[in-house]
């Protein structure tokens, strides 16, 4: 149980153009995902909270505007690379909050989307 | 703002070595989770500790939490060519994030 499904794994877009990852929850409801962007060989950085049904909260130093979150059902948040430059190339990484008995909240990870913008 | 320093960096052993990766934070965390990631996949959760003192063990990785929930330890007895990954410990804090540790990047040599 507790998978979550990110899409697409690998996407390759020109500079200027946007691109859409998604991300569901396939076998429970999250009210709260999270967008992690990570660099070779380092941990993840958070960039938003995304809250269904409400605005997406963002880190200090990630623009709202290039990184569009929608969070409009407890199964799926999509982020938009909105006009993407080469130094947005980087690895995506998603995550959905549940929660877990005895143990606080559980936060399962997608299999991560590498971005390529050329 | 809730840190978790995470040490060492990197480590390159010989299979059947010992290991302890640290994770110490001046912050109370209501959990720990340790982590596992190969390139090009999501993390995969290993384990989450939510008591002071609590030790938590899978086959032949220790996780202990430190007794004021301040830190957490990972020990691997007798590492194995199939541990080599990134490890990264997260805390659970008071708010709705995880606190991510820098990372450890562990290479086990045959």
């Amino acid at each position: 149980g507790a998978v979550v499904s990110q899409h697409p794994s690998r996407v390759i877009c020109k500079s200027g153009t946007s691109v859409k990852i998604e991300c569901r929850s396939l076998d429970f409801q999250a009210t709260t995902m999270f967008w992690y962007r990570q660099f070779p060989k380092q941990s993840l950085m958070l960039m938003a909270t995304s809250n269904e049904g409400s605005k997406a909260t963002y880190e200090q130093g990630v623009e709202k505007d290039k990184f569009l979150i929608n969070h409009a059902s407890l199964t799926l948040s999509t982020l938009t690379v909105t006009s993407a430059h080469p130094e947005d190339s980087s690895f995506y990484i998603c995550s959905a909050r549940r929660p877990n008995p005895g143990q606080g909240y559980g936060y399962t990870f997608g299999s991560g989307t590498r971005l390529t913008v050329v | 703002t809730q840190l978790l320093e995470q040490s060492p960096q990197f480590l390159s052993i010989q299979e059947g070595e010992n290991l302890t990766v640290y994770c110490n934070s001046s912050s109370v965390f209501s959990s720990l989770q340790w982590y596992r990631q190969e390139p090009g996949e999501g993390p995969v959760l290993l384990v989450t500790v939510v008591t002071g003192g609590e030790v938590k063990k899978l086959k032949r990785l220790t996780f202990q939490f430190g007794d004021a929930r301040k830190d957490s330890s990972l020990h691997i007895t007798a590492a194995q060519p199939g541990d080599t990954g990134l490890y990264l410990c997260a805390g659970g804090g008071y708010g709705n994030k995880l606190v991510f540790g820098a990372g450890t990047i562990l290479r086990v040599k045959s």
